[in-house]
Protein backbone atom coordinates (compact mmCIF):
# COMPACT_ATOMS: atom_id res chain seq x y z
CA UNK A 1 0.00 0.00 0.00
CA UNK A 2 0.86 3.67 0.10
CA UNK A 3 3.52 5.27 2.19
CA UNK A 4 3.55 8.15 3.75
CA UNK A 5 6.31 8.92 5.73
CA UNK A 6 7.29 11.70 8.76
CA UNK A 7 10.47 12.67 9.83
CA UNK A 8 11.93 13.20 12.50
CA UNK A 9 9.60 10.75 14.68
CA UNK A 10 10.67 12.83 17.61
CA UNK A 11 12.14 16.16 18.74
CA UNK A 12 12.90 18.06 21.36
CA UNK A 13 13.65 21.00 21.16
CA UNK A 14 14.27 24.30 23.48
CA UNK A 15 11.54 27.40 24.07
CA UNK A 16 11.86 29.88 21.21
CA UNK A 17 13.10 27.75 18.57
CA UNK A 18 11.67 26.85 15.19
CA UNK A 19 11.04 22.76 14.44
CA UNK A 20 10.49 21.34 10.83
CA UNK A 21 8.64 18.40 10.80
CA UNK A 22 8.27 16.70 7.15
CA UNK A 23 5.73 14.80 5.48
CA UNK A 24 6.80 12.77 2.38
CA UNK A 25 4.09 10.22 0.42
CA UNK A 26 7.36 7.81 -0.99
CA UNK A 27 5.60 6.31 -3.82
CA UNK A 28 2.39 8.15 -4.91
CA UNK A 29 1.78 12.02 -5.86
CA UNK A 30 -0.43 13.61 -3.23
CA UNK A 31 -1.76 17.09 -4.66
CA UNK A 32 -3.14 17.34 -0.93
CA UNK A 33 -2.11 16.99 2.67
CA UNK A 34 -3.37 17.45 5.96
CA UNK A 35 -1.87 18.30 9.01
CA UNK A 36 -3.40 17.21 12.39
CA UNK A 37 -2.20 17.49 16.19
CA UNK A 38 -3.42 15.23 18.54
CA UNK A 39 -3.28 16.17 22.01
CA UNK A 40 -3.15 13.13 24.76
CA UNK A 41 -5.40 10.87 24.83
CA UNK A 42 -7.90 12.95 22.82
CA UNK A 43 -8.66 12.77 18.97
CA UNK A 44 -6.47 14.50 16.12
CA UNK A 45 -7.61 17.97 15.26
CA UNK A 46 -7.34 18.97 11.95
CA UNK A 47 -4.77 21.78 11.81
CA UNK A 48 -4.67 22.42 7.97
CA UNK A 49 -5.14 21.30 4.42
CA UNK A 50 -2.00 22.08 2.33
CA UNK A 51 -2.58 21.64 -1.63
CA UNK A 52 0.43 21.59 -3.79
CA UNK A 53 1.28 24.48 -5.31
CA UNK A 54 -0.68 26.80 -3.01
CA UNK A 55 -1.49 28.56 0.11
CA UNK A 56 -2.41 26.32 3.04
CA UNK A 57 -6.52 26.19 4.55
CA UNK A 58 -5.85 26.40 8.31
CA UNK A 59 -8.62 25.58 10.50
CA UNK A 60 -10.55 28.04 12.97
CA UNK A 61 -8.19 29.10 16.12
CA UNK A 62 -4.52 27.63 14.33
CA UNK A 63 -2.61 30.51 13.94
CA UNK A 64 -1.02 30.65 10.36
CA UNK A 65 2.39 32.36 11.61
CA UNK A 66 2.72 29.97 14.09
CA UNK A 67 2.29 26.64 12.51
CA UNK A 68 3.94 27.44 8.89
CA UNK A 69 3.18 24.90 6.24
CA UNK A 70 4.72 24.50 2.58
CA UNK A 71 3.59 22.03 -0.18
CA UNK A 72 6.31 22.46 -2.49
CA UNK A 73 6.10 19.44 -4.51
CA UNK A 74 3.80 16.22 -4.90
CA UNK A 75 5.18 14.30 -2.54
CA UNK A 76 6.25 16.71 0.48
CA UNK A 77 4.53 18.97 2.33
CA UNK A 78 6.61 20.79 5.92
CA UNK A 79 5.54 21.76 8.74
CA UNK A 80 7.40 24.50 11.01
CA UNK A 81 6.47 25.30 14.46
CA UNK A 82 8.14 28.59 14.82
CA UNK A 83 9.30 30.02 18.13
CA UNK A 84 8.24 27.31 19.84
CA UNK A 85 6.82 26.90 23.76
CA UNK A 86 6.40 24.55 25.70
CA UNK A 87 2.44 24.47 25.17
CA UNK A 88 3.24 23.58 21.41
CA UNK A 89 4.43 20.17 22.70
CA UNK A 90 2.51 17.22 21.40
CA UNK A 91 1.68 14.83 18.54
CA UNK A 92 1.69 16.37 15.02
CA UNK A 93 0.95 13.58 12.01
CA UNK A 94 0.08 14.42 8.28
CA UNK A 95 -1.68 12.32 5.83
CA UNK A 96 -1.78 12.67 2.16
CA UNK A 97 -4.28 11.47 -0.47
CA UNK A 98 -3.24 10.39 -3.53
CA UNK A 99 -3.87 12.32 -7.09
CA UNK A 100 -5.50 9.21 -8.41
CA UNK A 101 -7.10 6.54 -7.65
CA UNK A 102 -10.08 6.27 -5.10
CA UNK A 103 -8.78 9.37 -2.99
CA UNK A 104 -8.00 7.27 0.45
CA UNK A 105 -5.73 8.93 2.83
CA UNK A 106 -2.59 7.80 3.84
CA UNK A 107 -1.20 8.41 7.10
CA UNK A 108 2.24 9.17 8.33
CA UNK A 109 3.63 7.62 11.45
CA UNK A 110 3.79 10.80 13.55
CA UNK A 111 6.13 13.19 15.18
CA UNK A 112 6.34 14.16 18.84
CA UNK A 113 7.50 17.33 20.05
CA UNK A 114 8.76 18.18 23.22
CA UNK A 115 9.22 21.86 23.94
CA UNK A 116 11.62 22.40 26.85
CA UNK B 1 -21.94 20.43 17.55
CA UNK B 2 -19.75 17.56 17.81
CA UNK B 3 -19.78 15.11 13.93
CA UNK B 4 -18.46 12.35 15.47
CA UNK B 5 -19.44 10.69 18.67
CA UNK B 6 -17.64 7.75 20.65
CA UNK B 7 -19.27 7.54 23.84
CA UNK B 8 -17.24 4.79 25.27
CA UNK B 9 -13.51 6.11 25.95
CA UNK B 10 -12.59 2.65 26.94
CA UNK B 11 -13.48 -0.76 26.61
CA UNK B 12 -12.13 -4.56 27.60
CA UNK B 13 -12.25 -8.12 26.22
CA UNK B 14 -11.27 -11.01 26.92
CA UNK B 15 -8.83 -12.77 23.82
CA UNK B 16 -10.79 -14.70 21.21
CA UNK B 17 -14.01 -12.82 21.76
CA UNK B 18 -15.58 -10.25 19.72
CA UNK B 19 -16.31 -6.90 20.79
CA UNK B 20 -18.26 -3.46 19.37
CA UNK B 21 -16.82 0.28 19.38
CA UNK B 22 -19.45 2.46 19.39
CA UNK B 23 -19.65 5.23 16.39
CA UNK B 24 -22.00 7.91 15.49
CA UNK B 25 -21.99 10.80 13.21
CA UNK B 26 -23.62 13.73 12.23
CA UNK B 27 -23.99 15.26 8.82
CA UNK B 28 -26.27 16.89 6.38
CA UNK B 29 -24.29 15.48 3.19
CA UNK B 30 -25.97 12.57 1.08
CA UNK B 31 -22.64 11.17 0.12
CA UNK B 32 -19.95 10.78 2.73
CA UNK B 33 -17.45 8.50 3.62
CA UNK B 34 -17.20 6.75 7.36
CA UNK B 35 -13.41 5.09 8.37
CA UNK B 36 -12.12 3.48 11.05
CA UNK B 37 -8.28 3.63 11.94
CA UNK B 38 -6.66 1.72 14.43
CA UNK B 39 -3.96 3.69 16.51
CA UNK B 40 -1.26 1.53 18.45
CA UNK B 41 1.06 3.06 20.83
CA UNK B 42 3.35 3.48 18.12
CA UNK B 43 1.12 6.71 17.54
CA UNK B 44 0.79 5.97 13.94
CA UNK B 45 -2.62 5.61 12.50
CA UNK B 46 -3.53 2.56 10.50
CA UNK B 47 -6.74 1.91 8.21
CA UNK B 48 -9.40 -0.53 9.18
CA UNK B 49 -12.53 0.06 6.90
CA UNK B 50 -14.54 2.03 5.10
CA UNK B 51 -18.11 2.36 4.31
CA UNK B 52 -19.57 4.58 1.67
CA UNK B 53 -22.92 5.80 2.35
CA UNK B 54 -24.05 4.57 -0.37
CA UNK B 55 -23.02 1.05 0.13
CA UNK B 56 -25.92 -1.41 0.77
CA UNK B 57 -24.02 -3.86 2.41
CA UNK B 58 -22.07 -3.45 5.33
CA UNK B 59 -18.13 -3.66 4.89
CA UNK B 60 -16.04 -6.36 6.39
CA UNK B 61 -11.93 -6.96 5.98
CA UNK B 62 -11.15 -9.91 7.66
CA UNK B 63 -12.37 -9.78 11.27
CA UNK B 64 -13.01 -6.00 10.88
CA UNK B 65 -16.87 -5.88 9.75
CA UNK B 66 -18.93 -2.07 10.44
CA UNK B 67 -22.32 -2.66 11.51
CA UNK B 68 -23.65 0.52 9.22
CA UNK B 69 -27.28 1.79 10.41
CA UNK B 70 -27.84 4.93 8.16
CA UNK B 71 -31.46 6.26 9.05
CA UNK B 72 -29.91 6.02 13.31
CA UNK B 73 -26.60 7.27 11.54
CA UNK B 74 -24.04 5.05 13.29
CA UNK B 75 -21.52 3.09 11.85
CA UNK B 76 -20.14 0.72 14.99
CA UNK B 77 -17.22 -1.15 14.15
CA UNK B 78 -17.23 -5.38 15.20
CA UNK B 79 -13.93 -7.11 16.09
CA UNK B 80 -14.13 -10.91 16.04
CA UNK B 81 -12.20 -12.96 17.71
CA UNK B 82 -10.09 -10.47 19.48
CA UNK B 83 -6.27 -10.82 19.69
CA UNK B 84 -4.00 -9.32 21.89
CA UNK B 85 -2.29 -7.06 19.08
CA UNK B 86 -5.65 -5.50 18.71
CA UNK B 87 -5.21 -3.44 22.35
CA UNK B 88 -4.70 0.43 20.81
CA UNK B 89 -6.87 3.59 20.27
CA UNK B 90 -9.34 3.32 17.65
CA UNK B 91 -11.06 6.55 15.68
CA UNK B 92 -14.30 6.60 13.71
CA UNK B 93 -13.92 9.18 11.37
CA UNK B 94 -16.26 10.20 8.31
CA UNK B 95 -15.38 11.96 5.47
CA UNK B 96 -18.13 14.97 4.27
CA UNK B 97 -18.28 16.45 0.28
CA UNK B 98 -17.24 13.60 -1.26
CA UNK B 99 -18.35 15.16 -4.62
CA UNK B 100 -17.06 18.38 -4.02
CA UNK B 101 -12.81 18.69 -4.99
CA UNK B 102 -12.19 19.45 -1.09
CA UNK B 103 -12.34 16.57 1.63
CA UNK B 104 -12.16 17.05 5.18
CA UNK B 105 -11.65 14.02 7.61
CA UNK B 106 -13.01 14.64 10.84
CA UNK B 107 -12.04 12.18 13.63
CA UNK B 108 -14.03 11.03 16.84
CA UNK B 109 -12.39 11.31 20.29
CA UNK B 110 -11.45 7.52 20.29
CA UNK B 111 -12.07 4.12 22.03
CA UNK B 112 -9.32 2.57 23.82
CA UNK B 113 -9.83 -1.23 24.12
CA UNK B 114 -8.14 -3.59 25.69
CA UNK B 115 -7.82 -7.40 25.38
CA UNK B 116 -7.06 -9.13 28.03
CA UNK B 117 -5.48 -12.72 27.77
Amino acid sequence: GAVVSQHPSRVICKSGTSVKIECRSLDFQATTMFWYRQFPKKSLMLMATSNEGSKATYEQGVEKDKFLINHASLTLSTLTVTSAHPEDSSFYICSAREARGTGELFFGEGSRLTVL
Amino acid sequence: AQKITQTQPGMFVQEKEAVTLDCTYDTSDQSYGLFWYKQPSSGEMIFLIYQGSYDEQNATEGRYSLNFQKARKSANLVISASQLGDSAMYFCAMRESMNTGFQKLVFGTGTRLLVSP
